[in-house]
């Protein structure tokens, strides 16, 4: 595809219930990453992808939060029992992680237009 | 761990040069980034720096001093479309992370 893309653009959800978002990456990127934002906030990294390597989960802030991605493409976060405090923007990156200009082992990340969810 | 530091907020005229700095701790470094985000928008990138030195792009440059952690986005003929918030990421080579500082929201007036 011509950039990131994520779905929903916006969720509103219920204290205690479960969302989905997606992300589909540029296609060839190898590298997927989540970030969370919140309002005036730098980005808080999540997890992180690579290829068929085991993920980086470092990033998640409690075990209610999950990631896949399905056939090195396609990712979806889980968020479990949503709360009040997860509400924040949602970004998404993908990278080409291969050596390319203009230094070995550049790979600038793309970003989706994330998703906002608000949790009531 | 990471520390990257960055201003919260800067204020700077029209047609005038800024220049937001930031200053990292961290181990395993292998690049370091800049971005800028528009409000309600996905950040896009600006410049990349792995050695020493500075790299110009039309009217941005950034510059980085690996021995001192520091780094400065320097943006010269302000427009008033630059007013955004600007993020500095540092890349950690042993795990390909990135991360971010908190970002500088530059307000460009008339």
């Amino acid at each position: 595809g011509a950039g990131v893309s994520q779905s929903p653009s916006n969720k509103v959800t219920e204290k205690g219930k479960d969302v989905e978002l997606r992300c589909d990456p540029i296609s060839g990127h190898t590298a997927l990453y989540w970030y969370r934002q919140s309002l005036g906030q730098g980005l808080e990294f999540l997890i992180y992808f690579q290829g068929n390597s085991a993920p980086d989960k470092s990033g998640l802030p409690s075990d209610r939060f999950s990631a896949e991605r399905t056939g090195g493409s396609v990712s979806t976060l889980t968020i479990q029992r949503t709360q009040q405090e997860d509400s924040a923007v949602y970004l998404c990156a993908s990278s080409d992680v291969t050596g390319t200009a203009p230094a070995p082992g550049y790979n600038e990340q793309f970003f989706g237009p994330g998703t906002r969810l608000t949790v009531l | 761990g990471q520390n990257i530091d960055q201003p919260t907020e800067m204020t700077a005229t029209e047609g005038a040069i800024v220049q937001i700095n930031c200053t990292y701790q961290t181990s395993g470094f292998n690049g370091l980034f800049w971005y800028q985000q528009h409000a309600g928008e996905a950040p896009t990138f600006l410049s990349y720096n792995v050695l020493d030195g500075l790299e110009e792009k039309g009217r941005f440059s950034s510059f980085l001093s690996r021995s001192k952690g520091y780094s400065y986005l320097l943006l010269k003929e302000l427009q008033m479309k630059d007013s955004a918030s600007y993020l500095c990421a540092v890349r950690d080579f042993r795990f390909n992370k990135f991360y971010f500082g908190s970002g500088t929201k530059l307000n460009v007036k008339p």
